[in-house]
């Protein structure tokens, strides 16, 4: 079976542009999450979402936005980019409830110039 | 709120060298859940294990093993006689409950070099 999908792999953009980053989940799992990793860190919760309902959001701004579609693939949205969103943005899927073991996709290296 | 440490930043070894790598948690959940995670060179983070709270059973499988200790709220990865494939970042993270749904969270991560 497939693992988590994520496109692009990687990304340029310049302050101020918007990007869109998509996610396909392992077949059977209806959870998406995303995470940011910053260069050095560990990676930080930005959203979760079960059936196409937002779960939990970490602390980032509203600049951040996502979505899940009735497939279960989702988008994270960015808008208005600063340098400081250049990072490694990792989607994970798993089955939903609290401990679920969340496997990750290979992220999508955005760089802000 | 959770917290995890890892306050190994880098550790370089020879290769067949032993090698551990601390992971320290805090939360006040009775129920929790621990992961460790591989992160090689590509980025992709690599599942590795997973401990619920309740199971304080050491864990082994093949060359990596683990050690949950509540008493010290520690939850520590061994790989023996170590590899340069297993060079790479390794993650420590714990689950915690949100109001409608869960999420991880990280420590900082340990680098680990092995050499040949």
């Amino acid at each position: 079976d497939a693992g988590v999908t994520q496109s692009p792999t990687h990304l340029i953009k310049t302050r101020g542009q918007h990007v869109t980053l998509r996610c396909s989940p392992i077949s059977g799992h209806k959870s998406v999450s995303w995470y940011q990793q910053v260069l050095g860190q560990g990676p930080q919760f930005i959203f979760q979402y079960y059936e196409k309902e937002e779960r939990g959001r970490g602390n980032f701004p509203d600049r951040f936005s996502a979505r899940q579609f009735p497939n279960y693939s989702s988008e994270l949205n960015v808008n208005a980019l600063l340098l400081g969103d250049s990072a490694l943005y990792l989607c994970a899927s798993s089955q939903y409830g609290q401990g679920e073991t969340q496997y990750f996709g290979p992220g999508t290296r955005l760089l802000v110039l | 709120a959770q917290k995890v440490t890892q306050a190994q930043t880098e550790i370089s070894v020879v290769e067949k060298e032993d090698v551990t790598l601390d992971c320290v948690y805090e939360t006040r959940d009775t129920t929790y859940y621990l992961f460790w995670y591989k992160q090689p060179p590509s980025g992709e983070l690599v599942f590795l294990i997973r401990r619920n709270s309740f199971d304080e059973q050491n864990e082994i499988s093949g060359r990596y093993s683990w050690n949950f200790q509540k008493s010290t709220s520690s939850f520590n990865f061994t790989i023996t006689a170590s590899q340069v494939v297993d060079s790479a970042v390794y993650f420590c993270a714990l689950s915690e409950a949100l109001e409608n749904g869960n999420k991880l969270v990280f420590g900082a991560g340990t680098i680990l070099r092995v050499k040949s």
